[in-house]
């Protein structure tokens, strides 16, 4: 079964510094990894995603995504954080088959950037 | 291009009642998922239409739950009689068809069902 773990209910971090929030997976095969975020009040948007190719993934808001197919990792990252970034992230999996599988989400992490 | 619209963003209802939760996906995608996220816990999987026909509904949790997609366009999903533990956040996503599991689906604001 799919499963996605992400181990930080919030971080903190101070506005130009760099951020990251963590997620690993578990997934039969191959697989197909994406981050969303969810601003108060507001529904999920999509950030990025990994299918596949380069590790690194670039996506909205000048967020980025290395996935590490070794350690089961997407790391979501951002180099400089603003104050604006503080949302409640969402990393999700499905595995690669044919169909349209349904997303597998972890329970969110909860991001605080700090002025 | 509008985005995933649902309707209502909150309601409010006594254990007992009926509610009924409306998804308009966006335009053309064949692929409309229902989710539901209880308080602090993850965003569960409830079902997937392609077009008008139910693909997986592995995740209803019981047959108090009604999921319909009339002509392929929005959806409702109805829960009858409700009860305390359905209260949480309905989600309502959408994506092209033919894409596989490549797809990118595409979230709605959600509805906020609070039973009292």
């Amino acid at each position: 079964a799919q499963s996605v773990a992400q181990p930080e209910d919030q971080v903190n971090v101070a506005e130009g510094n760099p951020l990251t929030v963590k997620c690993t997976y578990s997934v039969s095969g191959n697989p197909y990894l994406f981050w969303y975020v969810q601003y108060p009040n507001r529904g999920l948007q999509f950030l990025l995603k990994y299918i596949t190719g380069d590790n690194l993934v670039k996506g909205s808001y000048g967020f980025e995504a290395e996935f590490n197919k070794s350690q089961t990792s997407f790391h979501l990252k951002k180099p400089s954080a603003l104050v604006s970034d503080s949302a409640l992230y969402f990393c999700a999996v499905r595995p690669d088959l044919s169909g349209n599988t349904p997303l597998v989400f972890g329970k969110g992490t909860r991001l605080s950037v700090i002025a | 291009e509008a985005g995933v619209t649902q309707f209502p963003s909150h309601s409010v209802i006594e254990k007992g009642q009926t509610v009924t939760l409306r998804c308009d996906p966006i335009s053309g995608h064949d692929n409309l998922y229902w989710y539901r996220r209880v308080m602090g816990k993850e965003i569960k999987f409830l079902l997937h239409f392609v077009k008008e026909s139910k693909q997986d509904e592995s995740g209803m949790p019981n047959n108090r739950f009604l999921a319909e997609r009339t002509g392929g366009t929005y959806s409702t999903l109805k829960v009858q009689p409700a009860e305390l533990e359905d209260s949480g956040v309905y989600f309502c996503a959408s994506s092209q068809g033919g894409t596989g599991g490549r797809g990118t689906q595409y979230f709605g604001p959600g509805t906020r069902l609070t039973v009292l």
